[in-house]
């Protein structure tokens, strides 16, 4: 596995203008999450997706953010109007199916998004 | 809902010195509990994980944790440090079943800095 990876790593923009952020899970990965994590706090959960399918969404996550993930394997998560409040680092996670248990399995974090609005 | 506590923002440790990280977790529902490490401008990397069974866990790095259910934590310890552990610490918790149950969540973490 080469882990989850994501670009940009960094992005300053201007309070106003759009962004988008791309994630590449680990291969074969059919889960993967975006958390958002501002300074001096844990990482919080915005959303996740089961193959193509977004199944549940954060209430931190307005209007103005959506996520995708077309084809089951990358995600892209835009911004749209950013805001000062915005800026924090967005952090894309992936996990195997879970097992016939149902253990919740292992989340593997990318090294994340740093975003800066000015 | 799920919360994680972690009181320690900061702790500092002289290096080869044992250390023990609080983590306290309060949930309505029967949960997992996590340690993940974070190094500068790295994404989390997971030291280790309860799911079930003995309530000593030990991870990867030489850290161990223990999961109290009565005290409702899951301390991370480690008995000799090095400088290469300076790192945030984060104690996460997920339900065992239910809708959303794969959604971590996280406390603020807590600072370790090894002092040479």
């Amino acid at each position: 596995d080469t882990g989850v990876s994501q670009n940009p790593r960094h992005k300053i923009t201007k309070r106003g203008q759009n962004v988008t952020f791309r994630c590449d899970p680990i291969s074969e990965h059919n889960r993967l999450y975006w958390y958002r994590q501002t300074l001096g706090q844990g990482p919080e959960f915005l959303t996740y997706f089961q193959n193509e399918a977004q199944l549940e969404k954060s209430r931190l996550l307005s209007d103005r953010f959506s996520a995708e993930r077309p084809k089951g394997s990358f995600s892209t998560l835009e911004i749209q109007r950013t805001e000062q409040g915005d800026s924090a680092m967005y952090l894309c996670a992936s996990s195997r199916p879970l097992t016939s248990g149902g253990h919740t399995d292992t989340q593997y974090f990318g090294p994340g998004t740093r975003l800066t609005v000015l | 809902a799920q919360s994680v506590t972690q009181l320690d923002s900061q702790v500092p440790v002289f290096e080869e010195a044992p250390v023990e990280l609080r983590c306290n977790y309060s949930s309505s529902v029967s949960v997992y509990l996590f340690w993940y490490v974070q190094y500068p401008n790295q994404g989390l990397q997971l030291l280790l994980k309860y799911l079930s069974g003995s309530t000593l866990v030990k991870g990867i790095n030489g850290f161990e944790a223990e999961f109290n259910k009565s005290q409702t934590s899951f301390h991370l310890r480690k008995p000799s440090v090095h400088i290469s552990d300076t790192a945030e610490y984060f104690c996460a918790v997920s339900p065992t079943r239910g809708f959303g149950n794969e959604k971590l969540t996280f406390g603020t973490g807590t600072r370790l800095t090894i002092i040479p």
